[in-house]
């Protein structure tokens, strides 16, 4: 158990939906990332939040958004869903802002646009 | 384009054997890289690291070598188990660019046989 939790593990839905996919980091993290990986593809890095503030930003489709909250908990809003949207999405987090610390993965989100 | 590579989808050893599993980076900004295992319905998990000052780090069974001029890394499993059945993931990062995330490989699929 990484310590991270996401919300809903599995998730069916229609094109041209909304989803939010949600994710509590492990205790003391300030860090969270949000990862997409489609069939055949490896995990790719979609953004970055640090102790509330965007961070960085990676191949985040513009009909995709995200926020960390006070809590530190963040959500994921996937907007005007395309067939192609379906993914298992992972969210990470760790203490820090730099690379050189481990990621702790949640077991993901999968989400299926039909 | 593909930043990370690894090449092998997917890699059958015999229990006992040495599994090395290969990674190719193009991107002469990646300056520290890691190797994540993931098992089926779980999220990724940090397996082992290395920075580029150095060639080669060592944690129990797994040992990363890295090959800067030739932008390559390798992961050994001496000896391989059947609990290492997993996909493995490469990752790198460029630590002074700032918190862009980790980029990752599309996974291999090391298999072990009894």
């Amino acid at each position: 158990d990484s310590g991270v939790t996401q919300t809903p593990k599995h998730l069916i839905t229609a094109t041209g939906q909304r989803v939010t996919l949600r994710c509590s980091p492990r205790s003391g993290d300030l860090s969270v990332y949000w990862y997409q990986q489609s069939l055949d593809q490896g995990l790719q890095f979609l953004i970055q939040y640090y102790n509330g503030e965007e961070r960085a930003k990676g191949n985040i489709l513009e009909r995709f958004s995200a926020q960390q909250f006070p809590d530190l908990h963040s959500e994921l809003n996937l907007s005007s869903l395309e067939l192609g949207d379906s993914a298992l999405y992972f969210c990470a987090s760790t203490y820090g802002t730099t690379n050189t610390g481990e990621l702790f993965f949640g077991e993901g989100s999968r989400l299926t646009v039909l | 384009d593909q930043q990370v590579k690894q090449n092998s989808p997917s890699l059958s050893v015999q229990e006992g054997r040495i599994s090395i599993l290969n990674c190719d980076y193009t991107n002469s900004m990646f300056d520290y890289f890691l190797w994540y295992k993931k098992y089926p319905a779980e999220g990724p998990t940090f397996l082992i690291s290395i920075s580029s000052i150095k060639d080669k780090n060592e944690d129990g069974r797994f040992t990363v070598f890295l090959n800067k001029s030739a932008k390559h890394l390798s992961l050994h499993i001496v000896p391989s188990q059947p609990g290492d059945s997993a996909v493995y993931f490469c990752a790198a990062s460029a630590t002074g660019g700032g918190a862009d995330g980790l980029t990752f490989g599309k996974g291999t699929h090391l298999i072990i046989q009894p």
